[in-house]
């Protein structure tokens, strides 16, 4: 089975700054997709960003940018000119390429953000 | 509007109870999962259906049931409540291939559930 581990489970970062969450993950299998959600205080489960294992080039959506090291089997997530509506917990996931009838989202413990004005 | 539909979106109870929660997937979608989060917890994966069929257990307790129906809603029975259901339930849906399931869930807004 596989499993992810997000291993800050609290990080703060100054306005304007750049913070990087970090998860790690656990899989035998080549293809699959990691995604980084994020939940403010309202509950609401966001999609932030999503990486697509078998592409190299790192995904960017304006100011969030991951660092995807497949062999290391790690997703880090950067933010830069850290806002504070980006405080919020952000989890990472994990999802399967290979079931015909699809197959779930294994999430990380989850890391809140905390951003000081 | 995600497009995906929690009813009720709170719902309080008494310990010994039953209740049933609702989800409508996003249109298309054939695949629904069900999480359960406790408070400042992590996502628990409880079930996930497709095109009304059972696909994956999780940590679901046996006071716990779900069925998807033909109209692909789907319900989540929880019976004889503890304090400890008390959490914020939540539905997701998928397509089951293509591009769309490459984007991972649509998450409905979830039901917060407090056992008294």
């Amino acid at each position: 089975a596989q499993t992810v581990t997000q291993s800050q489970p609290e990080m703060s970062v100054q306005e304007a700054e750049t913070v990087t969450l970090s998860c790690t993950y656990d899989t035998s299998e080549s293809d699959y997709y990691l995604f980084w959600y994020k939940q403010p205080p309202s509950r609401q489960m966001i999609l932030v960003i999503r990486q697509e294992a078998y592409k190299q080039q790192n995904a960017t959506e304006n100011r969030f940018s991951v660092n995807f090291q497949k062999a290391a089997k790690s997703f880090s997530l950067k933010i830069s000119d850290s806002q504070l509506g980006d405080a919020a917990m952000y989890f990472c996931a994990y999802r399967s390429a290979m079931k015909t009838s699809g197959s779930r989202l294994t999430f990380g413990e989850g890391t809140q953000l905390t951003v000081n004005p | 509007d995600s497009g995906v539909t929690q009813t009720p979106k709170h719902l309080i109870t008494a310990t010994g109870q039953r209740v049933t929660l609702r989800c409508s997937p996003r249109s298309g979608d054939l695949s629904v999962y069900w999480y359960q989060q406790s408070l400042d917890q992590g996502l628990q994966f409880l079930i996930h259906y497709y095109n009304g069929e059972e696909r994956a257990k999780g940590n679901i307790l046996e006071r716990f049931s779900a069925q998807q129906f033909p109209d692909l809603h789907s319900e989540l029975n929880l019976s004889s409540l503890e304090l400890g259901d008390s959490a914020l339930y939540f539905c997701a849906s998928s397509p089951a291939t293509g591009t769309g399931y490459r984007r991972g869930y649509t998450f409905g807004s979830g039901t917060r559930l407090t056992v008294v």
